[in-house]
């Protein structure tokens, strides 16, 4: 099983939707959890931590469910400029676990 | 604050050739990974220092791979002989160093090499 898993999509939305994504992973141990934005043909850039309690940026806001082990990405008012590939990100012991990635397409 | 640096952006080889790559953290940050990329794969882990020892390299394909970091700071990473299958992104990436303490990692721009 892997370590982190996500739906590759791709996610094809119109501007203006609200879109989520899930990730789950499998060591109920992890410590620290990210979001990063990957845009095509370069490096992976932080979007944003994940919190326990939640946390919001703009119109991005991750949920962390330790319970269940997943995290979860929502884009409300999708930009053009979100178009991406969305990478779930995960700590545990200073080792950091890649998902796949879950491909975006915000169409106008 | 400056960021990852690595270089070259850009390696064209052909197989059985060797190249090596090169990269510098952001300034402290203890801890150092290098990344293979495959397009359409998230970052796969090869290998990562912390200050100048390994704490994991257990996919490193040590017969063709190796890595350094000698001092600490920034650090090379070497194929010899290339494969086919080498073809992909080389990522460096760094992180402060502490576990669990919610410090993100930092990527470099990354190599893309190619693989004639």
């Amino acid at each position: 099983r892997k370590e982190v898993e996500q739906d590759p999509g791709p996610f094809n939305v119109p501007e203006g939707a609200t879109v989520a994504f899930n990730c789950t992973y499998s060591n109920s141990a992890s410590q620290s959890f990210f979001w990063y934005r990957q845009d095509c043909r370069k490096e992976p850039k932080l979007l944003m931590s994940v919190y326990s309690s939640g946390n919001e940026d703009g119109r991005f806001t991750a949920q962390l469910n330790r319970a269940s082990q997943y995290i979860s990405l929502l884009i409300r008012d999708s930009k053009l400029s979100d178009s991406a590939t969305y990478l779930c990100v995960v700590e545990n012991f200073n080792k950091f676990y890649f998902g796949s990635g879950t491909k975006l397409n915000v169409k106008p | 604050e400056a960021g990852v640096a690595q270089s070259p952006r850009y390696k064209i080889i052909e197989k059985r050739q060797s190249v090596a790559f090169w990269c510098n953290p952001i300034s402290g940050h203890a801890t150092l990974y290098w990344y293979q990329q495959i397009l359409g794969q998230g970052p796969k882990l090869l290998i990562q220092f912390q200050n100048n020892g390994v704490v994991d390299d257990s996919q490193l394909p040590k017969d063709r791979f190796s890595a350094e970091r000698l001092k600490g700071v920034d650090s090379t990473l070497k194929i010899q002989p290339a494969k086919l299958e080498d073809s992909a992104v080389y990522l460096c990436a760094s992180s402060f160093g502490l576990s669990g303490e919610g410090q993100p990692q930092h990527f470099g721009d990354g190599t893309r090499l190619s693989i004639l």
